[in-house]
């Protein structure tokens, strides 16, 4: 069964750089999407970003300027960082695998970043 | 951007009615759609894909339909496990999720 696994800081300060990092077990990172999806508090979910196992990425518009999601295959890891945050950045951030058809079938448990200093 | 627009946001329901929860897409996806599942504290499930296709282990009460800009999501009859909230999510372009359909009780 394959499992996701978010990890990193929960509380960043404004205009510091948010980095979090998803191991995969259970299975392997390679042939497939993982797809970072974050979620506000109380609000809906919005796509992030996401990266193919040989590193090819896509990116949210509205984020691009400040992101970077990268892979390493041989630790089964993706990892997201988010430059120059705000408190519009707190949100709960999950990992996600797509199925390689774009519907995602494996999730996170979620890992909640705050944004203050 | 594709844009997708859920309604109702909030649906009261009952144990054993069927509920019907709606999408629209600001442009054609074909069915290049997806319903998830979210519970409070908890990650989204996967319910239905390709519109209209169910996910694994999925009851057979939850089924998808529709292609193009409008799709639905129907529960056939409602079980106390079902109360959550629902969204659906393009892949046509990308990926956007609709704002969400929190299903409570009546």
């Amino acid at each position: 069964q394959v499992q996701l696994q978010e990890s990193g800081p929960g509380l960043v300060k404004p205009s510091e750089t948010l980095s979090l990092t998803c191991t995969v077990s259970g299975g392997s990172i390679n042939y497939y999407y993982w797809t970072w999806i974050r979620q506000a508090p109380g609000k809906g979910l919005e796509w992030i970003g996401f990266v193919y196992y040989t590193g090819t990425t896509s990116y949210n518009p509205s984020l691009k300027s400040r992101l970077t999601i990268s892979v390493d295959t041989s630790k089964n890891r993706v990892s997201l960082k988010l430059t120059t945050v705000t408190a519009a950045d707190t949100a709960i951030y999950y990992c996600a695998r797509d199925n390689q058809d774009g519907e995602l079938d494996y999730w996170g448990q979620g890992t909640l970043v705050t944004v203050s200093s | 951007d594709i844009q997708m627009t859920q309604s109702p946001s909030t649906l009261s329901a009952s144990i054993g009615d069927r509920v019907t929860i709606t999408c629209r897409a600001s442009q054609s996806i074909s069915t290049w759609l997806a319903w998830y599942q979210q519970k409070p504290g908890k990650a989204p499930k996967l319910l239905i894909y390709k519109a209209s296709s169910l996910e694994s282990g999925v009851p057979s009460r939850f089924s998808g339909s529709g292609s193009g800009t409008e799709f639905t999501l129907t529960i056939r009859s409602l079980q106390p496990d079902d109360f959550a909230t629902y969204y659906c999510q393009q892949y046509k372009r990308l990926w956007t999720f609709g704002q969400g359909t929190k299903v409570d009780i009546k």
